[in-house]
């Protein structure tokens, strides 16, 4: 079953605009971690944010936000006003305290239109 | 502190030949994995290693290999290569001692094998 799961396989927004990407997971460990990645054009996979799960805080950086609901197993992540270099794929992971093993979704491919 | 470093960067084999990827982690970091990205199907773990040994391993036939050396460098190795082994192969490092889940992983730029 897949552990990671990113419904949206591409979105387009104007500039400016806000987005948010969906991430939904599941896992039985009661410790585990969730991280976002972007890998723009260029290949190279960068890291955003890592939460644990016993940190349901929403966090914001910059025009970065993430929305972190147990109850829902979810961990989205929120651009607001949008820019061109934002255009990337971003990818939600998760890792499980009893493993050594990252399980990624299938991304999302963001493309902000000038 | 240099990143991640891949090798080779292309790579263009045929059917049937095999192939060995490199990847030098980031000084310090003992904890090295390895994924393949195709398109539609994100990123698919093959194995991690820690101390040269192999803690971890994905859903990959047996034609998929990998060691780690004692400065923490690993290769991966695909015999008889198939045309679906066309892919980026990207190489992650991490600080992580004993497990790996709560250290991020750093990627390098991977090396994109193309199978004729």
């Amino acid at each position: 079953a897949q552990k990671v799961t990113q419904a949206q396989t591409e979105i387009s927004v104007v500039e400016k605009e806000d987005v948010t990407l969906d991430c939904v997971y599941e896992t039985r460990d009661t410790t585990y971690y969730l991280f976002w990645y972007k890998q723009p054009p260029s290949g190279e996979l960068v890291f955003l944010i890592r939460r644990n799960s016993f940190d349901e805080q929403n966090e914001i950086s910059g025009r970065y936000s993430w929305n972190f609901q147990k109850s829902t197993s979810s961990f989205n992540f929120t651009i607001t006003a949008s820019q061109v270099v934002d255009s990337a794929v971003y990818f939600c992971a998760l890792s499980e305290a009893t493993g050594n093993q990252f399980y990624f979704g299938t991304g999302t491919s963001l493309t902000v239109i000038p | 502190k240099a990143g991640v470093t891949q090798t080779p960067r292309y790579l263009i084999k045929t059917r049937g030949q095999q192939v060995t990827l490199s990847c030098s982690p980031i000084s310090g970091h003992r904890s090295v994995s390895w994924y393949q990205q195709t398109p539609g199907q994100g990123l698919q773990f093959l194995f991690e290693y820690f101390s040269e040994t192999q803690r971890n391993k994905g859903n990959f036939p047996g034609r998929f290999s990998g060691r780690q050396f004692s400065n923490s460098r690993s290769e991966m190795n695909v015999s008889t290569l198939e045309l679906g082994d066309s892919a980026l192969y990207l190489c992650a490092s991490s600080l992580a001692t004993g497990t790996s889940a709560y250290n991020e992983q750093f990627f390098g730029p991977g090396t994109r094998l193309t199978v004729l």
